[in-house]
């Protein structure tokens, strides 16, 4: 079975710092996917970034990118110049490569971005 | 708009009450998928489908729930005689679903149907 741990309940961060919300992973596949998503207090959740257990480079999008470290099974968002808009919950999840595309969820990390 | 759409957004019933949440996934996507999200927990799997076929429901939580796509375009969960502890947030997301890249594919997530039974 698939297990996602994010260890951190809550953090804050100073508005334009950079930021690390940790994720690790349990599986015994070799073809998945991780993902990062945020969900805001509105509730709709936003898909941030995207990373295949086969890519061999971190992803990057804007100011998100993902430190993959495939040994470690972890996969921490990184979060760079953080804004205001920045504060929500963001939730790590992976899906089983070739045995069905739901995403299992870790418990979430609520980040608030001080001004 | 172009994204996943729930309605109704916000339900309330009374426990025994039968209730139905409709699902409009992006146009031309082939995956649905339903989530359940208590409050302050990540959402939680319940029933996946590819077109109209039903490929997985192991995360049905009890016989009172179904889910039906019957046409390959929208969905209904359904959930009979509701019971306190099905009052959560359900998430509807849809992906392109295409065979082979199906596990490289994020999912698109509506804005979810906030579901109190009293």
């Amino acid at each position: 079975a698939q297990k996602i741990t994010q260890t951190q309940p809550g953090m804050f961060v100073q508005e334009k710092e950079a930021v690390t919300l940790d994720c690790t992973y349990d599986t015994s596949d070799q073809s998945y996917g991780l993902f990062w998503y945020k969900q805001p207090s509105s509730g709709e959740m936003i898909f941030l970034i995207y990373q295949g257990s086969y890519d061999e480079q971190n992803a990057t999008e804007g100011r998100y990118s993902l430190n993959f470290q495939k040994a470690r099974k972890s996969a921490n968002l990184v979060i760079s110049a953080s804004q205001l808009g920045d504060s929500a919950m963001y939730f790590c999840a992976m899906n089983r490569g070739n045995a069905g595309n739901m995403l299992t969820f870790g418990g979430g990390t609520r980040l608030m971005v001080k001004p | 708009g172009a994204g996943v759409s729930q309605s109704p957004r916000y339900k309330v019933a009374k426990r025994g009450q039968d209730v139905a949440l409709r699902c409009d996934p992006i146009s031309g996507h082939v995956s649905l998928f339903w989530y359940q999200q208590a409050l302050g927990q990540g959402p939680e799997f319940l029933t996946y489908f590819q077109n109209e076929a039903q490929l997985d429901k192991s995360g049905l939580p009890s016989d009172r729930f179904f889910a039906e796509r019957p046409e390959g375009s929208v969905s209904t969960l359904k959930i009979q005689r509701t019971q306190q502890e099905d009052s959560a947030v359900y998430l509807c997301a849809s992906s392109p679903g295409d065979r082979g890249l199906m596990w490289v594919q994020p999912q698109h997530f509506g804005d979810g149907t906030r579901l109190s039974i009293l």
